[in-house]
């Protein structure tokens, strides 16, 4: 089992680019949540997945779109790329709420 | 709105001590509590689940107590090595009425265990 992954690991954008983050689980897992990670403000939610076709927003959703077409897959596209954007990007999956949530190794994106 | 707060933010210590990581949450109706471990640069390793049931969970040299009546989650590591240097991160979950099941961290404590 490979778990989660995620692509690509590294990124460089300019402002107004676009992109999409791709994360894939291979543990038939339901829920799935992309989460964004900043220096100081710990890691919040963007966007999340309670099953294959469906996506809602987080905390941060501003900026961010979402799909889930396939159960094993959520992708995250920024339309237009701004420089608050830039941060370290996390994919997570779990099976079943309350249980344990399993974590990508992150995307790293720079926007300058 | 719950926050976490994670006490201390930093931590150095000889290798061999037994030492104890703190983690504070505001909002006591949480279902279940997440440590994980983060290398500098790389993604979330999870270390232990402890249900709202539970008091006490534990793997190898790790141990996590859970008082969620007080709101307050310990990690317990048992004869420390240099690679247990990272930051670790607690998580708890969820917010009441939230469909999300989200995590809630707190900023971690970033461990240095000294050879």
């Amino acid at each position: 089992n490979a778990g989660v992954t995620q692509t690509p690991k590294f990124r460089v954008l300019k402002t107004g680019q676009s992109m999409t983050l791709l994360c894939a689980q291979d543990m038939n897992h339901e829920y799935m949540y992309w989460y964004r990670q900043d220096p100081g403000m710990g890691l919040r939610l963007i966007h999340y997945s309670v099953g294959e076709g469906t996506t809602a927003k987080g905390e941060v959703p501003d900026g961010y779109n979402v799909s889930r077409l396939k159960k094993q897959n959520f992708l995250l596209g920024l339309e237009s790329a701004a420089p608050s954007q830039t941060s370290v990007y996390f994919c997570a999956s779990t099976g079943q709420p309350y249980n344990e949530q399993f974590f990508g190794p992150g995307t790293r994106l720079t926007v300058l | 709105k719950q926050e976490v707060t994670q006490i201390p933010a930093a931590l150095s210590v000889p290798e061999g001590e037994n030492l104890v990581l703190n983690c504070s949450f505001t909002d006591s109706a949480i279902y279940n509590l997440q440590w994980f471990r983060q290398d500098p640069g790389k993604g979330l390793t999870s270390l232990l689940l402890i249900q709202s049931s539970q008091r006490e969970q534990t793997s190898g040299r790790l141990n996590a107590s859970l008082d969620k009546s007080s709101g307050r989650s310990t990690l317990y590591i048992a004869a420390s090595q240099p690679g247990d240097s990272a930051t670790y991160l607690c998580a708890p979950c969820c917010e009441p009425m939230d469909s999300s099941y989200k995590l809630i961290f707190g900023s971690g404590t970033r461990l240095l265990v000294r050879p």
